[in-house]
């Protein structure tokens, strides 16, 4: 199993429309959860971190589930400029090495079209 | 002010040279991070810095060496380039070992010919 797996895409969707991420991880052991959003060409940019509880951003809402080791990203109403990449990303938070990593999956492509 | 700076941009180089890429951040973060992004998009950590304590990603060819001069600075220099160097590498920071946002230079885009 990959340490982070994503649904690589690409997704196509309308404006407007609603788009659900998912993300599974390997590492029970992980403790920091994160989407990550990169645009063509540009570097990584956090979009929000992921608590257990769940916490949303507008109109991002992201999703924990530890026991089944799963992470979502759900965006309402999409708009042209949300056309990015989306990066699940995991700190896997053990005490020796590999807690300072933070580990990315392959990423998720979005296209947002008129 | 730029939070992570890594220069140069674009480098293109030829087999067999040896190269190095610097990064800067001034965010007074604790640790540091080089990934590398090959054509298929793939973000992969290659070395992370924390307090003197450099973590190796066991995959990374040991041409590929980090120096850091000071807790601001990670250097990446890269020796023998090969073809298969060629990727976009970035530079990042975070605050206590990656539990928090890690923060990205803008990237250096490698090409090995």
């Amino acid at each position: 199993r990959k340490e982070v797996e994503q649904d690589p895409g690409p997704f196509n969707v309308p404006e407007g429309a609603t788009v659900a991420f998912n993300c599974t991880y390997s590492n029970s052991a992980s403790q920091s959860f994160f989407w990550y959003r990169q645009d063509c060409r540009k570097e990584p940019k956090l979009l929000m971190s992921v608590y257990s509880s769940g916490n949303e951003d507008g109109r991002f809402t992201a999703q924990l589930n530890r026991a089944s080791q799963y992470i979502s990203l759900l965006i309402r109403d999409s708009k042209l400029s949300d056309s990015a990449t989306y990066l699940c990303v995991v700190n896997k938070g053990d005490s020796g090495a590999g807690s300072y990593q933070l580990t990315f999956g392959k990423g998720t492509k979005l296209s947002v079209i008129p | 002010d730029t939070a992570v700076s890594q220069t140069p941009k674009y480098l293109v180089t030829q087999m067999g040279n040896d190269k190095s890429i610097k990064c800067e951040q001034n965010l007074g973060h604790d640790t540091m991070y080089w990934y590398k992004q090959d054509s298929k998009k793939f973000l992969k950590i290659m070395f992370s810095y924390n307090n003197k304590e450099l973590i190796i990603n066991e995959t990374v060819p040991n041409r590929f060496s980090p120096k850091s001069p000071d807790k601001a600075h990670l250097n990446l220099h890269i020796n023998s380039l090969e073809l298969g160097d060629s990727a976009v590498y970035f530079c990042a920071s975070s605050l206590a070992g990656g539990f928090t946002e890690a923060f990205f230079g803008q990237g250096t885009r490698l090409t090995v010919v």
